[in-house]
């Protein structure tokens, strides 16, 4: 089966650094996406990684391991813009995407 | 500027009745994509298109149907038979080949009245 595994929700502090997992078990892959979503809004597209290691982009960053399945999003020095949720999704090899639940992502003064 | 528009932003249905949401997209996007996002869950994928007159069925295709005559556009329709259309609905469009990121539009919320 498909499943991808995300925390319901995290809280941290403005400033401080933030770890989201995903952990997966797909039938295919061909990448992991991550997407930011504010609440009422269109996701927005965060990162792509298709090989070990991590990508930086910036205040984010996106690792994989694909012989574990698991892949986090890191983000820094966190401000109270970063509150929204984090969605998890992965490229089957169809070319369709499987999205986790997503994480809410709350950043407290 | 180019993007994915969807119409309308907010959509009220009666019982019994169909209605159609509207997604445009000026991007030049082979693939285009329709998904559900239910309160405290994933995106999940009703049908996609990669190709003109062509589509496929998603996870949850059963009450909706789709048409993919021309390229920028793929309106989605939710029939009498989807007995809980009550969503966020959220159209994407995409490049056709991995590693290809989804955009997505704005969304339409559908009610039932």
């Amino acid at each position: 089966g498909q499943n991808i595994d995300q925390p319901t929700e995290m809280t941290a502090t403005e400033g401080a650094i933030v770890q989201i997992n995903c952990t997966y078990q797909t039938s295919g892959f061909n990448g992991l996406f991550w997407y930011q979503q504010h609440a009422g809004e269109a996701p927005t597209f965060l990162s792509y990684n298709v090989l070990d290691g991590l990508e930086e982009k910036g205040r984010f960053s996106s690792f994989l391991s694909r012989s574990k399945g698991y892949s986090y999003l890191l983000l820094k020095e966190l401000q109270m813009k970063d509150s929204a949720s984090y969605l998890c999704a992965v490229n089957s090899n169809t070319g369709k995407l499987i999205f986790g639940q997503g994480t809410t992502l709350q950043v407290k003064p | 500027d180019g993007g994915i528009t969807q119409s309308p932003k907010y959509l009220f249905r009666k019982e019994g009745q169909n209605v159609t949401l509207s997604c445009e997209q000026n991007l030049n996007h082979d693939a285009m994509y329709w998904y559900r996002q239910d309160p405290g869950q994933g995106l999940r994928l009703i049908y996609y298109s990669q190709i003109v007159n062509d589509f496929q069925k998603g996870d949850i295709a059963e009450g909706y149907s789709v048409s993919r005559e021309k390229k920028e556009s793929f309106p989605l329709t939710v029939t009498s038979a989807q007995k809980n259309p009550t969503a966020f609905y959220l159209c994407a469009s995409s490049m056709v080949g991995g590693g290809r990121p989804q955009h997505f539009g704005d969304g339409t919320r559908l009610s039932i009245l």
